[in-house]
């Protein structure tokens, strides 16, 4: 069963602050990985993808992959209250298609 | 460029009736794939379709069924529904496999 794990939460950090949301895979031959936003009542919205080992950086936001770990991992770097929603890890064998293994999320809430 | 589009945007059925859901994907990409999101499983991989073949397919029972056009429009139906099909029912759209894939905004399925 492959699976992918994430800390529900929900995480608390105040404004301002670096939040960091964590995902392990159980499939070592995952290739691509995923972080989804999902707003309350609204559909996940991609944010960041990364293929290879090491850090990726997009603004606030920065992706860490450590395949020999099978751990992801998303930082959000001075946190907006408009941060606050669920965040989705996701995980792809490219060999399977486009189907995509989702962690259940992890809620992140930001205070100001 | 529009985005995914998927309709009904929310219904309500009956148990036992069936249903069938609508997408069309972003102009240009063939892969169509269908998720279903509830509380309790998360978001869970349905089907995949490329060129109007079913490439892939999650662990669901064969009430849940799907087929593409030649336009890469797709559809699902879900046929004598239960009360644990209530979700919301995603639809997701690529260029290929290795590609990233859009979401739609969802259809609201509730089965009363």
């Amino acid at each position: 069963q492959k699976e992918v794990e994430q800390n529900s939460g929900p995480l608390s950090v105040p404004e301002g602050a670096i939040a960091s949301l964590n995902c392990t895979y159980s499939d070592r031959v995952s290739q691509s990985f995923f972080w989804y936003r999902q707003y309350s009542g609204k559909s996940p919205e991609l944010i960041m993808s990364i293929y290879s080992n090491g850090d990726k950086e997009d603004g606030r936001f920065t992706a860490q992959l450590n395949k020999a770990s099978q751990y992801v991992s998303l930082l959000i770097r001075d946190s907006q209250p408009s941060d606050s929603a669920t965040y989705l890890c996701a995980v792809r064998n490219n060999q399977a298609g486009t189907a995509l293994i989702f962690g259940k999320g992890t809620t992140l809430s930001v205070s100001s | 460029k529009a985005g995914v589009t998927q309709t009904p945007r929310y219904l309500i059925k009956t148990r036992g009736q069936q249903v069938t859901l609508s997408c069309s994907p972003i102009s240009g990409h063939r892969s169509v794939s269908w998720y279903q999101q509830t509380p309790g499983q998360g978001l869970q991989f349905l089907f995949e379709y490329f060129s109007e073949t079913q490439r892939n397919k999650g662990n669901f029972p064969g009430r849940f069924s799907g087929r593409q056009f030649s336009n890469s429009r797709s559809e699902m139906n879900v046929s004598t529904l239960e009360l644990g099909d209530s979700a919301l029912y995603l639809c997701a759209s690529s260029l290929d496999a290795g590609n990233t894939i859009y979401f739609g905004e969802g259809s609201w399925l509730t089965v009363v």
